[in-house]
């Protein structure tokens, strides 16, 4: 089974600064990779699919990248709405899935 | 508008017996597969099984098989969690959720359905 490894647990970003996400799948699941958002209380959102497309209605300070293994969500400018844990999912065996263990990014 | 709402919370005993639901509107409810979604307290998210309701091909994560049954009716469009013998570990947020536009991914989730189980 694929284990899908998100770095770093925590990251606190000051506002207007750029984060920086990991992904890592242990195996490639080519550009099968997507990214979620979660706020305290709230259901996940899905921002990014296909690896890199924006989901609809996703602000564009956010975007994905990579392919096969080592996967990044980058949030170019952080807003303090921003703050919230990010998950990855893997689906290149749709409809079989795994989530990362997310990130919770902070405002520092 | 596409929208999945779940059943409301539930407070049980271990050993009880429990099935929750998902109510799919605004979309061909039959062409879409459904899929569940375990998030413990303070955990993160752990995907548990899948659904299609056009044929009830069902499958599940090798960690929830056997401790779970999904299943859907697709007559009121309406998909099913459920177990048979609770323990205090289900206790956890339980999220449905479908792909619709983006058919490989969850782009529409439901409210998420509070579980505890206490003696």
């Amino acid at each position: 089974e694929i284990v899908m490894t998100q770095s770093p647990t925590t990251l606190s970003v000051s506002p207007g600064e750029r984060a920086t996400l990991s992904c890592r799948a242990s195996q490639s699941v080519n550009s099968n990779l997507a990214w979620y958002q979660q706020k305290p209380g709230q259901a996940p959102r899905l921002l990014i699919y296909g690896a890199s497309i924006r989901a609809t209605g996703i602000p564009a300070r956010f975007s994905g990248s990579g392919s096969g293994t080592e996967f990044t969500l980058t949030i170019s400018s952080l807003q303090s709405e921003d703050s919230a844990v990010y998950y990855c999912q893997r689906y290149n065996n749709w409809p079989l899935l795994t989530f990362g263990g997310g990130t919770k990014v902070e405002i520092k | 508008e596409v929208q999945l709402v779940q059943s409301g919370a539930e407070v049980k005993k271990p050993g009880e017996s429990l099935k929750i639901s998902c109510k799919g509107s605004g979309y061909s409810f039959a062409k879409y597969w459904i899929g569940w979604v375990r998030q413990m307290p303070g955990k993160g998210l752990e995907w548990m099984g899948i659904i299609y309701p056009g044929d009830s091909d069902t499958r599940y994560s090798p960690s929830f098989q056997g401790q779970v049954t999904i299943s859907a009716d697709k007559s009121i469009s309406t998909a099913y969690l459920q177990w048979s013998s609770l323990k205090a570990s289900d206790t956890a947020v339980y999220y449905c959720a479908s792909g619709v536009i983006i058919t490989t991914s969850f782009d529409y989730w439901g409210q998420g359905t509070l579980v505890t189980v206490s003696s």
